[in-house]
């Protein structure tokens, strides 16, 4: 299975500039896709095929990437971010998640 | 507006079977692959399988595939999955999704729209 890591926690200062990263074990092309959890509440859905802004989500946040290494980047950051931020791929199978990194607002 | 809501989900014994439902509705569930996700308390994301628009595609991920059957009723726009030898590893809130299609295309593997998840705790 493909492995997906992502450093497990960040803490920033609203108004600041994060950028969260996802190393895939091996190539998945640009099908990494990036989910928003909020404490208590299902996934959502915020960028899809490494950068396409998913309808909705505001433009501070944005992907990029392609192969094994891709970056979820927000800016700037606000107190409502707080959340777990997981990346998944769908380039091999099975889809595989990363294990999320928890986002902190200072 | 698109709402995915689980049910079916409770308190298990070990050994025994479950079948969840996700009741769709604000979309045209015939035209959209579904999946299923879980995630054990206080840990991340794990995809369980999807299944495509008329059934004749269903994809598990290999460690399941013997103890997960997932299946939909287009006509109840109703998607489910039966589970059974559960354990206690299966304790997790288990959400259904629907894939992403703009009307064009589909994005295997993206999932745009979540139900709130089911709960299921497997204990003696």
């Amino acid at each position: 299975d493909t492995v997906l890591t992502q450093s497990p926690a960040l803490a920033v200062s609203p108004g600041e500039r994060v950028t969260i990263s996802c190393r895939a074990s091996e190539s998945v092309s640009t099908l990494m896709h990036w989910y928003q959890q909020k404490p208590g509440q299902q996934p959502t859905l915020l960028i899809y095929l490494a950068s396409n802004l998913e309808s909705g989500v505001p433009a501070r946040f944005s992907g990029s990437g392609s192969g094994t290494d891709f970056t979820l980047t927000i800016d700037p950051v606000e107190a409502d971010d707080t959340a777990t931020y997981y990346c998944q791929q769908s380039w091999n199978d099975p889809l595989t998640f990363g294990s999320g990194t928890k986002l902190e607002i200072k | 507006e698109v709402k995915l809501v689980e049910s079916g989900g409770g308190l298990v014994q070990p050994g025994r079977s479950l079948k969840l439902s996700c009741a769709a509705s604000g979309f045209s569930f015939n035209d959209y692959w579904m999946g299923w996700v879980r995630q054990a308390p206080g840990k991340g994301l794990e995809w369980i399988g999807e299944i495509n628009q008329d059934s004749s595609t269903i994809n598990y991920t290999p460690s399941l595939k013997d103890k997960f059957t997932i299946s939909r009723d287009n006509a109840q726009n109703t998607l489910y999955l039966q589970m059974s030898k559960l354990g206690s590893e299966d304790t997790a809130i288990y959400y259904c999704a629907s894939v992403y299609y703009d009307g064009t295309y589909y994005y295997e593997g993206v999932m745009d729209a979540w139900g709130q998840g089911a709960s299921v705790t497997v204990s003696s």
